[in-house]
């Protein structure tokens, strides 16, 4: 059972261009969580979907920044106009449905590598 | 707002001592706390959840305490060995149910040989 995949691993982008990270949650998650990581700072949540929904993007900036987990392919965390703040880790996790999991705790999540963003 | 805090400075142990970590939040009661592990340029990795009825969790050489009245969870390594030098992070479900959590900055062990 493959983990979570994501890519790429490192992105470099000039200011102004646009960003896409993508995610592949685990097989049979359904749901889908973004973080941000600053360098010797914790991660900070971001948005959290499932299949073609967005449940809670209170931590993701209004402007700019958009989440997407479509019904076939990989969840996108889009970045339009990036600026040299945006430099950091994106993490995704996907966990199993809440209801249960094949180790009996139903709340991990298990992340993905994470995709280096850096802005020039 | 909700607050976790973690050691911020590194922490230094010897091979075969017990390393214990400390995390404390603030403002909220959560109905369950999860430590993961961090390695450099690496995901967080799973490693225990404890739920706010349960005192204590083990898992092979790793202990978890949860103390509600304090607000505090206390993380423990027995044993440590090398290979356990890494980040490691407190994370709270601050949604009340479908997972959103929030972590500490995460305390840093170094275990010397």
């Amino acid at each position: 059972n493959a983990g979570v995949m994501q890519n790429p691993r490192h992105l470099v982008r000039r200011r102004g261009q646009e960003a896409r990270l993508r995610c592949s949650p685990m097989k049979g998650h359904s749901h889908v969580y973004w973080y941000r990581q600053l360098p010797e700072e914790g991660l900070k949540f971001m948005v959290y979907l499932q299949k073609e929904n967005i449940i809670d993007e209170s931590g993701m900036p209004k402007e700019r920044f958009s989440a997407e987990f479509p019904k076939e392919g990989p969840s996108i965390l889009r970045i339009q106009q990036v600026v040299r703040g945006d430099s950091a880790a994106y993490f995704c996790a996907s966990s199993p449905p809440l209801e249960g999991s094949p180790t009996g705790s139903p709340y991990e999540q298990y992340f993905g590598p994470g995709t280096r963003l850096t802005v020039t | 707002s909700q607050k976790i805090e973690q050691n911020s400075e590194a922490l230094n142990i010897q091979e075969g001592k017990t390393a214990t970590l400390t995390c404390n939040y603030t403002n909220y009661s959560p109905a369950y706390l999860q430590w993961y592990r961090q390695d450099p340029g690496r995901g967080p990795v799973f490693l225990l959840l404890i739920r706010e009825n349960e005192k204590e969790k083990r898992k092979e050489r790793l202990k978890v305490t949860f103390d509600t009245t304090l607000k505090q969870s206390l993380f423990h390594i027995t044993a440590s060995q090398p290979a356990d030098s890494a980040t490691y992070l407190c994370a709270l479900d601050i949604s009340g149910g479908y997972n959103k959590l929030i972590f500490g900055a995460g305390t840093r062990l170094a275990v010397h040989p």
